[in-house]
């Protein structure tokens, strides 16, 4: 059964440091997305992506925050100077419709 | 604009038993779909079941069922023959069939099955 990947699982960096965070789309999906969870909270939205776009963003996606879709199958969403409270666990999703499927997810720590 | 409500931050139930997880969601939308993921402690999203407003039967997958009510904007799910397996956050989510295609998440239900 075709799935969301993420890669790294866990990735740890020094607060203002760069980060990439990568997700292969399930093949045939057209949408993309990232959301983000602070540990213990709820999953919040960050950006959707369609047609080579941002189609949506929330207010927690600033000027840090940026995605691309460098080739026909990678989704990656860069953090330019990560903070303390970026630590979260950063998940990808990608839907042909309005069923979205998640994938396993990226740990990020910022020390 | 869209909100989600669980209201129950902790639930417990014995194996084998049936629990209800509740919520309720507000918006000015008329077609819209809800969603039931869970999250085990590998904190992977994994889809339970999905309703479309339009539909009125209500959603089953096997011990997973809903009882939507749209005019209440009720939403909760059941879990019959509660397993161990079972065990996990569980969220409840809606997504406008039209505008932005993004998920609300409501803060989630902990759900412990006791063996």
């Amino acid at each position: 059964e075709p799935e969301v990947t993420q890669t790294p699982s866990h990735q740890v960096t020094q607060m203002g440091q760069e980060v990439i965070l990568r997700c292969v789309p399930i093949s045939n999906h057209l949408y993309f997305y990232w959301y983000r969870q602070i540990l213990g909270q709820k999953v919040e939205f960050l950006v959707s992506f369609y047609n080579n776009e941002i189609s949506e963003k929330s207010e927690i996606f600033d000027d840090q925050f940026s995605v691309e879709r460098p080739d026909g199958s990678n989704f990656t969403l860069k953090i330019r100077s990560t903070k303390l409270e970026d630590s979260a666990m950063y998940f990808c999703a990608s839907s042909e419709f309005n069923e979205q499927f998640f994938g396993p997810g990226t740990r990020l720590t910022v020390l | 604009a869209q909100t989600v409500t669980q209201s129950q931050p902790e639930m417990s139930v014995q194996e084998a038993e049936t629990v209800t997880l509740s919520c309720t969601y507000d918006t000015s939308e008329n077609n819209y779909y809800l969603f039931w993921y869970k999250q085990p402690p590998s904190r992977q999203m994994i889809l339970v079941i999905r309703q479309e407003a339009y539909k009125q039967q209500n959603a089953t997958e096997n011990r997973f069922s809903v009882n939507f009510q749209k005019a209440a904007k009720s939403f909760s799910l059941k879990i019959s023959d509660s397993q161990l397996g079972d065990t996990a956050m569980y969220f409840c989510a809606f997504i406008a069939q039209t505008g932005a295609n993004n998920l609300f998440f409501g803060t989630g239900t902990r759900l412990t099955v006791i063996p």
